[in-house]
């Protein structure tokens, strides 16, 4: 069955270190997404692609930068992470543009 | 004032119980409307799609009113596995064209 993983599911790292959290898909969805969650704002848009090269900065893309080197792929990388990007990050694809989002497990990211 | 408002609840009430939610928009050009369902911990999955002339799935109904920005969801004869997250999802087609997510509304379903 078609699927979207993200790893690692859980993550601590320090202030100033590079992170990269990985998300692939299986449904050959040309349409990635990346979203944070945090109490009292839900899900904001970091980054997303709509194909291979193609990426596109969201609401919250401060800090955070992705790559499309191929379909299945979308690895998110906090250049150095912060207190501030502890959060639950969500990857997610989809086939057109606006239709219903599958989202992966998530990763609960903690920044001491 | 916020693209997407829902009111966070929580909502608490007995199984069997018929529960309303509402969901209000911001941009009149919204073109797509959706219903999520997230349970605690877990990613968010699709409920249901809204549609102009509202839409059913057994227990649930979607209704969309344009005139007024907002949509709502209405659960009849709630079950103990109804309890979860439900997030309006608001799609915008136009030159800014995204989904923005509400923060939710917490459904708790007793005895």
């Amino acid at each position: 069955d078609a699927e979207i993983t993200q790893s690692p599911r859980h993550k601590i790292t320090e202030t100033g270190r590079q992170v990269t959290l990985a998300c692939h898909q299986t449904w050959n969805h040309n349409n990635m997404f990346w979203y944070r969650q945090d109490l009292g704002h839900g899900l904001r848009l970091i980054h997303y692609s709509y194909g291979v090269q193609d990426t596109n900065k969201g609401e919250v893309s401060d800090g955070y930068s992705v790559s499309r080197s191929n379909t299945e792929d979308l690895p998110l990388t906090l250049e150095s992470a912060a207190s501030s990007q502890t959060s639950v990050y969500f990857c997610a694809s989809s086939h057109g543009r606006f239709d219903e989002q599958f989202f992966g497990p998530g990763t609960r990211l903690t920044v001491l | 004032r916020k693209e997407v408002e829902q009111d966070p609840g929580p909502f608490n009430v007995p199984e069997g119980a018929t529960v309303a939610f509402n969901c209000t928009y911001s941009n009149s050009a919204s073109q797509s409307f959706f219903w999520y369902r997230q349970d605690c911990r877990k990613e968010p999955k699709l409920l249901m799609s809204v549609y102009s002339s509202g839409n059913e799935d057994g227990r649930f109904t979607a209704q969309l009113n344009r005139a007024s920005q907002y949509i709502s969801l209405l659960i009849r004869d709630s079950k103990l596995s109804d309890s979860a997250t439900y997030l309006c999802v608001v799609v915008d087609t136009g030159t800014a064209s995204k989904l923005t997510f509400g923060t939710g509304t917490r459904l708790q379903v007793t005895l």
